[in-house]
């Protein structure tokens, strides 16, 4: 199984709400990211998770919030989000946290602030 | 050069050409570059990661190089077929190696 699958693929969600997105890979990889991407923009990183300790937050704003729970899963809790957050979330993981190894990327879920 | 930088933006080639695309990226605090193939409804796909400099790569039709003292890559694609559109991304990873910085990417779409 090389899939890491994302849920939702879409969501919309007003400004006050609370929502999750979860991420989930079968490898045994011990990295997993999330990155952010608008559109006609490159994929940014927002988080790294190594052995499911956080190892970097690229100053991401606190009404994002990540979790790993465990070395399979990642959720990225979002809180009292804006308009301008509205974007593509990708997962990725990767065998250990060093960028010399490949990614492997979910389709991503597709976000609408309104 | 701060930011990963590829050309072209689109690129437009018929069936069975060959072409090429560039990665541009910081050369200092190198530590690796990727190319990715993104096809539209998908995620993204590795192709390639390279570490050395003069590393080059080849999976099937398409095929990479690298540069790291002067910063960039090249991508080669020979004889294109339409199964080759994608946007082509490629990202590198340097200074807090966990860092890895993504190109805006080049669109190719191969015309049958």
């Amino acid at each position: 199984d090389t899939e890491v699958t994302q849920t939702p693929k879409h969501l919309v969600m007003g400004m006050t709400n609370k929502k999750s997105l979860k991420c989930e890979q079968h490898m045994g990889h011990r990295a997993m990211y999330w990155y952010k991407q608008k559109a006609k923009k490159p994929p940014e990183l927002m988080f790294v998770y190594s052995y499911e300790k956080l190892s970097i937050n690229e100053s991401v704003p606190s009404r994002f919030s990540p979790e790993c729970p465990n070395s399979s899963l990642l959720n990225l809790h979002l809180h009292a989000l804006q308009p301008e957050d509205s974007a593509l979330y990708l997962c990725a993981s990767s065998q250990v946290g060093g960028g010399n190894t490949e990614a492997f990327f979910g389709q991503g879920t597709r976000l609408t602030v309104v | 050069i701060l930011n990963v930088e590829q050309s072209p933006q689109s690129l437009h080639v018929q069936e069975g050409d060959s072409t090429n695309f560039t990665c541009s990226f910081p050369s200092s605090n190198f530590y690796a570059l990727h190319w990715y193939r993104w096809e539209t409804a998908k995620s993204p796909e590795a192709l390639f990661v390279m570490t050395l400099n003069g590393d080059e790569k080849k999976k099937g039709r398409i095929s990479a190089t690298l540069n790291t003292k002067e910063g960039y890559s090249y991508l080669y694609i020979k004889g294109s077929q339409p199964e080759d559109s994608a946007t082509y991304l490629c990202a590198s990873a340097g200074g807090g190696y966990q860092k890895v910085t993504f190109g805006t990417g080049t669109k190719l779409q191969v015309i049958p």
